[in-house]
Order: C-alpha cells, then sequence, then structure tokens
C-alpha cells in the first residue's frame, strides 16, 4: 500500500506558539489529503480536507484561521496550528486516498503515523 | 444520532474467545464501510473491508446488512495481539472522507 509520512511524530511547546505538521505522500501524488484530530477516548474526528492548489474545506466548528492548511505540492500538505494552546492538545492525523490490492482495485485511505502535540 | 455508533467495551475475553462488535450508522446512502484497528497511540490501520455479501479473512468475518444500517466484526480463536481498539468506519463525508466510530476496544487475556 501507498505511504504517508508526518513529521513530527510528538511536539511540546508553550501556549501561544505555532506548530507546523507536515505530512507527506512518499510514493504516490496525493491530490486530496484529510486532516483528523483525536482526543483521548474518542473517535477520528475530520478537521478539514486539503486539495492541492486550492484552498481547504474546514468541518463545521473548525476554526479556519487558527489551523491553517497548505497544500502546494502533490506528495505535501502541511497543517499549522497558531497560537496554539492546551486545548489544542492532541493526536493528529492526515490521510490520503489510494488504491490497495495487486490491480488496484481497492479504494483505500492511507494514515500517516500521526503527531502527538502537547501545548503546556 | 451519531453517525457512527459503535458498542463501546471495553471487551476483555480469554485467547481463544470468539468476540464479536456491532456498529451501526446513520446515513442510509453510505456506499463504503470498513473496519481499522488502532493501537494505542498509533494511526489507524485497516484490517478489512466490508461487502454486502459479508466477507471473510482469516480469523475475521465482517457483515453488513444496508436495511438495518448495520455492521458487524467477528472474530474467532482470538490471539493475544488482537488486543486493541477496533474502529467501525463508514465512507460518507461530504468530501468523500470516512467517518469513524469512537471505536470498541478489545483486551485479549492468556
Amino acid at each position: 500500500g501507498a505511504v504517508v509520512s508526518q513529521h513530527p511524530s510528538w511536539v511540546i511547546c508553550k501556549s501561544g506558539t505555532s506548530v507546523k505538521i507536515e505530512c507527506r505522500s512518499l510514493d504516490f501524488q496525493a491530490t486530496t489529503m484529510f486532516w483528523y484530530r483525536q482526543f483521548p477516548k474518542q473517535s477520528l474526528m475530520l478537521m478539514a480536507t486539503s486539495n492541492e492548489g486550492s484552498k481547504a474545506t474546514y468541518e463545521q466548528g473548525v476554526e479556519k484561521d487558527k489551523f491553517l492548511i497548505n497544500h502546494a505540492s502533490l506528495t505535501l500538505s502541511t497543517l499549522t496550528v497558531t497560537s496554539a494552546h492546551p486545548e489544542d492538545s492532541s493526536f493528529y492525523i492526515c490521510s490520503s486516498d489510494g488504491t490497495s490490492g495487486s490491480d488496484g482495485t481497492y479504494n483505500e485511505q492511507f494514515f500517516g503515523p500521526g503527531t502527538r502535540l502537547t501545548v503546556l | 444520532r451519531k453517525e457512527v455508533e459503535q458498542d463501546p467495551g471495553p471487551f476483555n475475553v480469554p485467547e481463544g474467545a470468539t468476540v464479536a462488535f456491532n456498529c451501526t450508522y446513520s446515513n442510509s446512502a453510505s456506499q463504503s464501510f470498513f473496519w481499522y484497528r488502532q493501537d494505542c497511540r498509533k494511526e489507524p490501520k485497516l484490517l478489512m473491508s466490508v461487502y454486502s455479501s459479508g466477507n471473510e479473512d482469516g480469523r475475521f468475518t465482517a457483515q453488513l446488512n444496508r436495511a438495518s444500517q448495520y455492521i458487524s466484526l467477528l472474530i474467532r480463536d482470538s490471539k493475544l495481539s488482537d488486543s486493541a481498539t477496533y474502529l467501525c468506519v463508514v465512507n460518507g463525508g461530504s468530501q468523500g472522507n470516512l467517518i469513524f466510530g469512537k471505536g470498541t476496544k478489545l483486551s485479549v487475556k492468556p
């Protein structure tokens, strides 16, 4: 299957600082990437859909000015948490659509390993 | 009603047991259904897709009932390594994204 990487895998920062998370598709081109957030013991919640070369689409309740998404190339999408606060501490995961199976018949979303953000 | 609802668990079972997880979804227009497995502090990994006719992969059997909007996962002869959180996932978001249930935690004991 396709490989998606994320960097950093974890980050601890002070309240008020900005944190950038990178999501890369390593062996395929990703026109669309999805950014999810998962709080402890909760389900993954979609934050936004990132489209290469255009503005991201944000889910209701997600502040686009706080969570800046840039998808400037077919292999890289970035999420910047601006002026992070303790309530932003969470597990951030990106994913991208792809296909699996020897003949590429199965649609599947490939997830990055996630970034654990802790804001002090 | 939540979009994807799952039995919260936790399920604590001995090795070798058979365990079943249930899930219901609210969007009748959903077309794709999956079970993902998530280990602690890790990203979700696809366990299996769920097809209308039901499908089996080794010890794992998935069933879909579109009329009842119900999905199930059966694990036979459970192993210690099966301990994880199992996520019921439905494709149906407005952007083609996946919608996740909260997950059911399984703990297999020796």
